[in-house]
């Protein structure tokens, strides 16, 4: 089945330090790839929505700036953490659209100290 | 996106079918019914989906009321590895594949060996 590649899987950071995590799809193209973050003990929350060749949409409340999103290509999205703080530590998951439904990265543990 | 209804969590003991529960009073007539199921720190992941007739695949069955407006998840043997949260999620069959997935709270399922 459809894949997708999520990597680093938990990264530790200082504060002020920006952070990048990638997503790729490995044997689909997609074209659009959604970005969710999880705190512990609740549910996923979008906070954008990607799309390969234009800018990505924000939610309410997502600071664009601060969380950069980029779909270079048909396999690979990528969001940077900038001017990591400590709120900022989060689960952080990436999905993209498949023929069932959607396929899920593995997600990424971010801590910033 | 229609709302689902969920119990916060359930147990069940190994090798026992467990049925997960969803209401949906408001699906509409061109709703997908979605399930995916989150592990401990992972990525969710696609477990069934249908829209009027009930589904089996390797990993479970859903059945679906006749009204639509509740359906049921079940896991003929739970084993340890099912303990996670369970996710009932509509989707609109017209929607484009970028159209995004919106989480309620889940079912966390506790498995007991």
């Amino acid at each position: 089945g459809a894949v997708v590649s999520q990597h680093p899987s938990r990264v530790i950071c200082k504060s002020g330090t920006s952070v990048k995590i990638e997503c790729r799809s490995l044997d689909f193209q997609a074209t659009t790839m959604f970005w969710y973050r999880q705190f512990p003990k609740k549910s996923l929350m979008l906070m954008a929505t990607s799309n390969e060749g234009s800018k990505a949409t924000y939610e309410q409340g997502v600071e664009k700036d601060k969380f950069l999103i980029n779909h270079a290509s048909l396999t690979l999205s990528t969001l940077t953490v900038t001017s990591a703080h400590p709120e900022d530590s989060s689960f952080y998951i990436c999905s993209a659209p498949d023929n069932y439904g959607y396929t899920f990265g593995s997600g990424t543990r971010l801590t910033v100290v | 996106d229609a709302k689902t209804t969920q119990p916060n969590s359930m147990e069940s003991n190994e090798e026992e079918p467990v049925h997960l529960p969803c209401n949906h009073s408001t699906i509409s007539g061109t709703d997908y019914i979605h399930w995916y199921r989150q592990l401990p720190s992972q990525g969710p992941e696609y477990v069934i989906h249908g829209l009027t007739s009930n589904v089996n695949n390797r990993m479970a069955s859903l059945a679906i009321a006749e009204d639509r407006k509740s359906s049921t998840l079940i896991l003929h043997r739970a084993t340890l590895r099912d303990a996670a949260v369970y996710y009932c999620i509509l989707r609109d069959v017209g929607e484009t594949s970028g159209s995004r997935l919106t989480f309620g709270e889940g079912t966390q399922l506790t498995v007991n060996p």
